[in-house]
């Protein structure tokens, strides 16, 4: 079964900084990969998703992960980060069947 | 496109009440459709996946006969609370799935339950 790892709880960055936040992935095949954004008390924002092909992934808000098939990582990356952009990122995993598994979640502190 | 609705945004109920909250696919039509629960400050787990005119099939230690879910078209899912008790609160999210090949899951907004 797939499943997602999300080493890092929550971070902590100076506006204007990059930010990278990390997520390991399990799964037999090729995985479909995910990373979404929420604010409090709202919805999921996918803000990049990677499928097959180049394994750099540009997204929304300036965002762009990489796929690293040896390390079954897809970290989630930006230049500099905006103070809007405080909020629980998640990355997810999922697979043929429409099965989705998300990590436990990264909240990302904004300092100005 | 693949626009999903969820009603209501929030819910407030008394104790032993039923609530009912719908998740629609307002642009595609939805083999499958997902509800996941959210506790504060966590992720998402996934509760039952539900196809189109078919049984939920529903993750482990899910109570079927406390989260009653029908998927009764393509286009709409609903997940009914019975009998909810305060232990019931929680942010309740619904996704759709279009037919295969597509492996994405489109998410509503999301339904904050209270129940007091």
């Amino acid at each position: 079964a797939q499943s997602v790892t999300q080493p890092d709880i929550h971070i902590t960055v100076s506006e204007g900084a990059s930010l990278e936040l990390r997520c390991n992935y399990s799964y037999g095949a090729t995985p479909y990969l995910f990373w979404y954004v929420q604010s409090p008390g709202q919805g999921l924002q996918l803000l990049l998703k990677y499928f097959s092909g180049d394994t750099l992934v540009q997204g929304i808000k300036g965002f762009e992960a990489e796929f690293k098939r040896s390390q079954s990582s897809f970290n989630l990356r930006k230049p500099s980060v905006h103070w809007s952009d405080a909020a629980e990122y998640f990355c997810a995993v999922g697979g043929g069947n429409n099965d989705m598994r998300f990590g436990a979640g990264t909240r990302l502190t904004v300092k100005p | 496109g693949a626009v999903v609705s969820q009603h209501p945004s929030w819910v407030i109920c008394k104790s032993g009440t039923s609530v009912k909250i719908e998740c629609r696919s307002l642009d595609f039509q939805a083999t499958t459709m997902f509800w996941y629960r959210q506790f504060p400050k966590q992720s998402l787990m996934l509760m039952a996946t539900s196809n189109e005119g078919s049984k939920a099939t529903y993750e482990q230690g899910v109570e079927k006969d406390k989260f009653l879910i029908n998927h009764a078209s393509l286009t709409l899912s609903t997940l009914t609370v019975t009998s909810a008790h305060p232990e019931d609160s929680s942010f309740y999210i619904c996704s759709a799935a279009r037919t295969p090949p597509y492996n994405e899951q489109f998410f509503g907004p999301g339904t904050r339950l209270t129940v007091l």
